[in-house]
């Protein structure tokens, strides 16, 4: 069973663009929502997170979107960068208790020059 | 300076052996976890220490063992190697209880049995 689904699977965009990466969870006990950035070769990297009594985040050039009826949230990427090219990973868990994260299957960014 | 190392980066490995994977943090964090991640870049969790004890063990098979000496280091043991081990292995430490479950990531080790 998949907890976290994220689409699309890979994402093409020309730089400047506002590529968008959507995440469905399915456990209401999730209270942390982070998105990771992974480069190749690397191993992955805490971009941005958002816990459920904030519909917003923003920081710099990347914003989490979170609508907590519709169980979703989404990352967004302001004015896209060709260094921005990487996999990007949803995640959730709760708090207090294991605390494991539960990631969605990843998006594959690719920011054309 | 590396706050997350593990060693060794590559393994290649006949089916059959016996490896091990070695993760050390020199973060002061209180919780180390492994994860698997396969060939489609799916990343799970496999096992959890807190403060050396075992604190999350996902459906793992009982080949892999981890065991964790102290809090800054956290190591796997893997028996009778088969090819479906294949993968990269992540170590990962946090602050358990803190303010934020931010967890850092080691570099991988990349497992290839063969």
């Amino acid at each position: 069973q998949q907890q976290v689904k994220q689409s699309p699977q890979s994402l093409i965009v020309q730089k400047g663009g506002i590529p968008i990466i959507n995440c469905a969870y399915e456990n209401t006990a999730f209270d942390y929502f982070p998105w990771y950035q992974q480069f190749p070769g690397k191993g992955p990297a805490l971009l941005i997170a958002i816990r459920p009594d904030v519909s917003e985040k923003k920081e710099g050039r990347f914003t989490i979107s979170f609508n907590k009826s519709a169980k979703q949230f989404s990352l967004h990427i302001m004015d896209s960068q060709p260094g921005d090219s990487a996999t990007y990973f949803c995640a959730a868990s709760t708090q207090g208790g294991s605390e494991k994260l539960v990631f969605g299957k990843g998006t594959k960014l690719t920011v054309n020059p | 300076d590396t706050a997350v190392s593990q060693t060794p980066k590559y393994l290649v490995t006949q089916m059959g052996n016996d490896k091990s994977i070695k993760c050390e943090q020199n973060l002061g964090h209180d919780t180390m976890y492994w994860y698997k991640q396969d060939s489609k870049k799916f990343l799970k969790i496999m096992f959890s220490y807190n403060n050396k004890e075992l604190i999350i063990n996902e459906t793992v098979p009982n080949r892999f063992s981890p065991k964790s000496p102290d809090k800054a280091h956290l190591n796997l043991h893997i028996n009778s190697l088969e090819l479906g081990d294949s993968a990269v292995y992540f170590c990962a430490s946090s602050h358990r209880g803190g303010a934020n479950n931010e967890q850092f990531f080691g570099p991988g080790t990349r497992l290839t049995v063969l």
